[in-house]
């Protein structure tokens, strides 16, 4: 069956950075695009980033681009997301989203259970 | 980026249906079909329960259902059940190649 995994998460000081894993088992890894998104304690689902199925192209929220990099390795079946200068308010658990289609829509069906980022002094 | 609205809570008792809105502009919800919706229970990770606006994935209870007028979308829960006491999330493309969820929906079965 479809599973994602993520990891990496932990605690990490203002300005450091720290580096999102998401292990796929369970279908055809590089058919499909990808997403994290993150949701702040006791808050609301936040989109992060998009990646298509070859990760020519990419998508960010206002709020991380610039800071947050995303990408794949289609051979290891996996998504990272690298995080730097981050920031308190980047706290929040992270999931994985598989989406449906090849590029891009709202259409997720897949998640992963999320990994926890806090960014604290 | 502003997020989609939606209203705090909704509230119902079992067997009766609900309507829970989702406003955005042009730019988003009322220019595009791709509009989601995710239902999420406390610890757990978001499910889908509606995509393009109205169609269901494979399992999902046809009593979840959703429309779209204007700039507003909306998804109706018919014949509520204690089980879907969650929270509710719409979701949409955004122009720009964005994508933008709303504050989210706290359903209560009273």
């Amino acid at each position: 069956q479809v599973q994602l995994a993520e990891s990496g998460g932990g605690v990490v000081q203002p300005g450091r950075s720290l580096r999102l894993s998401c292990a796929s088992s369970g279908f055809t890894f590089s058919q499909y695009a990808l997403h994290w998104v993150r949701q702040a304690p006791g808050k609301g689902l936040d989109w992060v980033a998009g990646i298509s199925y070859d990760g020519s192209i990419k998508y960010y929220a206002d709020s991380v681009r610039g800071r947050f990099t995303i990408s794949r390795d289609n051979s290891k079946k996996s998504l990272s997301l690298q995080m730097n200068s981050l920031r308190p308010d980047d706290t929040a658990k992270y999931y994985c989203a598989r989406d449906e289609s090849g590029y891009r829509s709202s259409r997720w069906d897949y998640w992963g259970q999320g990994t926890l980022l806090t960014v604290s002094a | 980026q502003s997020a989609l609205t939606q209203p705090a809570s909704v509230s119902g008792s079992p067997g009766q249906s609900i309507t829970i809105s989702c406003t955005g502009t042009s730019g988003d919800v009322g220019g595009y079909s791709d509009v989601s919706w995710y239902q999420q229970h406390p610890g757990k990770a978001p499910k889908l329960i509606i995509y393009d606006v109205d169609s269901r994935p494979s399992g999902v209870s046809n009593r979840f259902s959703g429309s779209k007028s204007g700039n507003t979308a909306s998804l109706t829960i018919s014949g509520l059940r204690s089980d879907d006491e969650a929270d509710y999330y719409c979701n949409s493309y955004r122009t720009s190649d964005t994508l933008v969820f709303g504050g989210g929906t706290k359903v209560t079965v009273l």
